[in-house]
């Protein structure tokens, strides 16, 4: 059971560079979820999906993007990459009824912007 | 105002002793569930414990178990006999069942290391 899979696991990025980090998962959830997890500060909802064709913002939104075309798939996508956006990304999903199911969580993106 | 509030940092405890790490949450859903998650050096996130707003027993899976006071907000996690391997960082999460999407909540975290 592959779960939810991010690509890719790290990467080093240039300030004003842009890229998009893949999150995929194959347990046919409603639901997926980026995160951003800094020191001290937890786990940030980024943005996040209710299902196919359809995002959300959360908590910190700015200076990035989404988009989820397929129901597996939740890209998330930063356009002119800053200094600030150095964390640890994580993709999460889970099903969509009710509050007693679980975020499974991909193993996490290492993303520096230097 | 925060969702969920973890005010321990960091513990430390005594290898086969027990442990609790604090949570205290914020809600007006009457439903709600509450996770916790481990996540050692290597980084995943690894789910450990649910409890439910409406369920009348604490929960329990293995060595770990929910304090739950519902009327104080709290959610604190026990483990019981410590061990080397409990060594990590301890994530408190709320999913509120009725509102705001279902999205999950999580607290600040709690760095926990088990000492020989």
């Amino acid at each position: 059971n592959a779960g939810v899979t991010q690509t890719p696991k790290f990467r080093v990025l240039k300030t004003g560079q842009s890229m998009t980090l893949l999150c995929a998962q194959d347990m046919n959830h409603e639901y997926m979820y980026w995160y951003r997890q800094d020191p001290g500060m937890g786990l940030r909802l980024i943005h996040y999906s209710v299902g196919e064709g359809t995002t959300a913002k959360g908590e910190v939104p700015d200076g990035y993007n989404v988009s989820r075309l397929k129901k597996q798939n939740f890209l998330l996508g930063l356009e002119s990459a800053a200094p600030s956006q150095t964390s640890v990304y994580f993709c999460a999903s889970s099903l969509r009824q009710g509050s007693g199911t679980e975020a499974f969580f991909g193993q996490g993106t290492r993303l520096t912007v230097v | 105002a925060q969702k969920i509030t973890q005010t321990q940092p960091g513990m430390f405890v005594q290898e086969k002793e027990a442990v609790t790490l604090d949570c205290t949450y914020d809600t007006s859903d009457p439903s709600y569930g509450l996770f916790w998650y481990k996540q050692p050096s290597s980084g995943e996130m690894i789910f450990l414990i649910y409890q439910g707003s409406y369920d009348q027993q604490n929960a329990t899976e293995g060595r770990y178990s929910l304090n739950f006071q519902k009327a104080r907000k709290s959610a604190n996690l026990v483990i019981s006999a410590s061990q080397l391997g409990d060594s990590a960082m301890y994530f408190c999460a709320m999913r509120e069942g009725s509102y705001n999407f279902n999205k999950f909540y999580f607290g600040s975290g709690t760095k926990l290391n088990v000492k020989p």
